[in-house]
């Protein structure tokens, strides 16, 4: 089993849809959840941290299932700039160095 | 405020040639990394540094080696390209890693070993 898991994609959705994507982590001691955004071509950046009970910044809202080891990221009222690809990343910790695992990512692509 | 900066955007090397990838970041940042990301894989951890003259192994060291002699530079070095080390390379760093910090990317090279 993959360390985090993700569905490539894409998610082909409208301008104004709310869309969701599910990531499952294999590491049940992990501490630390995130999720990047990432441009085509362009260097990974934090979209947002997920916390336990789960967080919001304005038309995102992250969700952590810790039972059943998976992260959500919802996207509400889908603008055409979310077109991107979304990266779950999860912690490990490997002989004492707090290591990111990054998933293979969740393309999105916004349409008019 | 520049940031985290990679050199070259850009390379197209052939097989056996050498060539050092430089990062460079002005954050004062302690941890700095350096990942290779494949087509539709994700970012794997090359090497790591946690401070200057410090350095360890990621999960794919191969074939490269590093070296951190200040706290903003730490370049990449390719000995003996070969073709598996064709990708696009990003360097990263954070101010720590106790709670975990966020990580800055540099704007990535994209290496071509043919």
């Amino acid at each position: 089993r993959k360390e985090v898991e993700q569905d490539p994609g894409p998610f082909n959705v409208p301008e104004g849809a709310t869309v969701a994507f599910n990531c499952t982590y294999s590491n049940s001691a992990s501490q630390s959840f995130f999720w990047y955004r990432q441009d085509c071509r362009k260097e990974p950046k934090l979209l947002m941290s997920v916390y336990s009970s789960g967080n919001e910044d304005g038309r995102f809202t992250a969700q952590l299932n810790r039972a059943s080891q998976y992260i959500s990221l919802l996207i509400r009222d889908s603008k055409l700039s979310d077109s991107a690809t979304y990266l779950c990343v999860v912690n490990a910790r490997e002989a004492g160095f707090q290591k990111l695992v990054f998933g293979t990512g969740t393309r999105l692509l916004v349409s008019p | 405020n520049a940031g985290v900066t990679q050199t070259p955007k850009f390379r197209i090397l052939k097989i056996g040639q050498s060539m050092t990838l430089q990062c460079a970041q002005d954050m004062n940042h302690n941890y700095m990394y350096w990942y290779r990301q494949d087509p539709g894989m994700g970012l794997k951890l090359i090497y790591y540094s946690v401070g200057a003259g410090i350095t360890d192994k990621g999960e794919v060291p191969n074939g490269y080696n590093v070296s951190r002699s200040t706290t903003e530079d730490f370049p990449l070095r390719l000995e003996l390209a070969a073709p598996s080390q064709t990708s696009v390379y990003f360097c990263a760093s954070s101010p720590g890693q106790g709670r975990f910090k966020k990580l800055f990317f540099g704007s990535g090279t994209q290496l071509s070993v043919l």
